[in-house]
C-alpha cells in the first residue's frame, strides 16, 4: 500500500481554470504539508496541516488553498490557474516525537498550465 | 529565516568512487536536523539520511555518511563506492523542530550527480 498518494500525477489544464489535487496518507502521521518544485528543481514549502492548524508560506498566493476533511487527507484546490503554477506538486506528512522529520512524500503531481 | 546553500549545480564521477556533496545552512538555532534527500528521474523524494544537531556523531547510513561540522554550519554527504543507481538529485534540508516541525523543510537548491559506467 502507497504510504502518500497523490492524485492525478499528470494535469494539464488551460489558464483561467480551477483544478483540485488530492493527497492521502495511511500512515497516521500529524501533520501534512504541500511543496511546490519549480522547473530548475527548486522545493519550497506551500502549507503545513496540523490538528486543524493551517500554516502558509507567505509567499503563496491566495489562489492556493488547502483542504483537509480529516487528519488523513489534505487536499490542494488552485483557482485561476496561471502559466507559473505549472510546477510539481508534493505531498507529504510527517510525525511527531521520536520520529519527528521523518518525512514521507508522495510521487507528485506534474501540473501544466497552458 | 534559515537558508541552506548547495554549491555544486552538477558533479560527475565514476562508478565505484567515492563522491563528497557539500551543504552550508545558516540559522541562530541551536537545536535543528538535517537531512539528504534524493530524487531519482522518477522524480520520488527518498530519504537519504539525517543527522540531529545536538548529535556529535555523524550519522551513517550503509555506503552513505555525513561530515557534520555544526560551527561552520556544513553538512556534507560522502557516498561510497558510488552504482549508477545514485545517479540522481540530492537535495539537503533543514528543518526548525519548534512546533513539530511545521514550518517544514527548508531546501537547498540541489546537486545533479551522475555517476559514468
Amino acid at each position: 500500500d502507497t504510504a502518500v498518494s497523490q492524485t492525478p500525477k499528470y494535469l494539464v489544464t488551460q489558464m483561467g481554470n480551477d483544478k483540485s489535487i488530492k493527497c492521502e496518507q495511511n500512515l497516521g502521521h500529524d501533520t501534512m504539508y504541500w511543496y511546490k518544485q519549480d522547473s530548475k528543481k527548486f522545493l519550497k514549502i506551500m502549507f503545513s496541516y496540523n490538528n486543524k492548524e493551517l500554516i502558509i508560506n507567505e509567499t503563496v498566493p491566495n489562489r492556493f488553498s488547502p483542504k483537509s476533511p480529516d487528519k488523513a487527507h489534505l487536499n490542494l484546490h488552485i483557482n485561476s490557474l496561471e502559466l507559473g503554477d505549472s510546477a510539481v506538486y508534493f505531498c507529504a506528512s510527517s510525525q511527531k516525537g521520536v520520529n519527528l522529520g521523518g518525512y514521507t512524500f508522495g510521487s507528485g503531481t506534474r501540473l501544466t498550465v497552458v | 529565516a534559515q537558508t541552506v546553500t548547495q554549491s555544486q549545480p552538477e558533479m560527475s564521477v565514476q562508478e565505484a568512487e567515492t563522491v563528497t556533496l557539500s551543504c552550508t545552512y545558516d540559522t541562530s538555532e541551536s537545536n535543528y536536523y538535517l537531512f539528504w534527500y534524493k530524487q531519482p528521474p522518477s522524480r520520488q523524494m527518498i530519504l537519504v539520511i539525517r543527522q540531529e544537531a545536538y548529535k556529535q556523531q555523524n550519522a551513517t547510513e550503509n555506503r552513505f555518511s555525513v561530515n557534520f561540522q555544526k560551527a561552520a554550519k556544513s553538512f556534507s554527504l560522502k557516498i561510497s563506492d558510488s552504482q549508477l543507481g545514485d545517479t540522481a538529485m540530492y537535495f539537503c534540508a533543514f528543518m526548525n523542530p519548534l512546533g513539530g516541525g511545521a514550518d517544514g523543510l527548508t531546501f537547498g537548491k540541489g546537486t545533479h550527480l551522475i555517476i559514468q559506467p
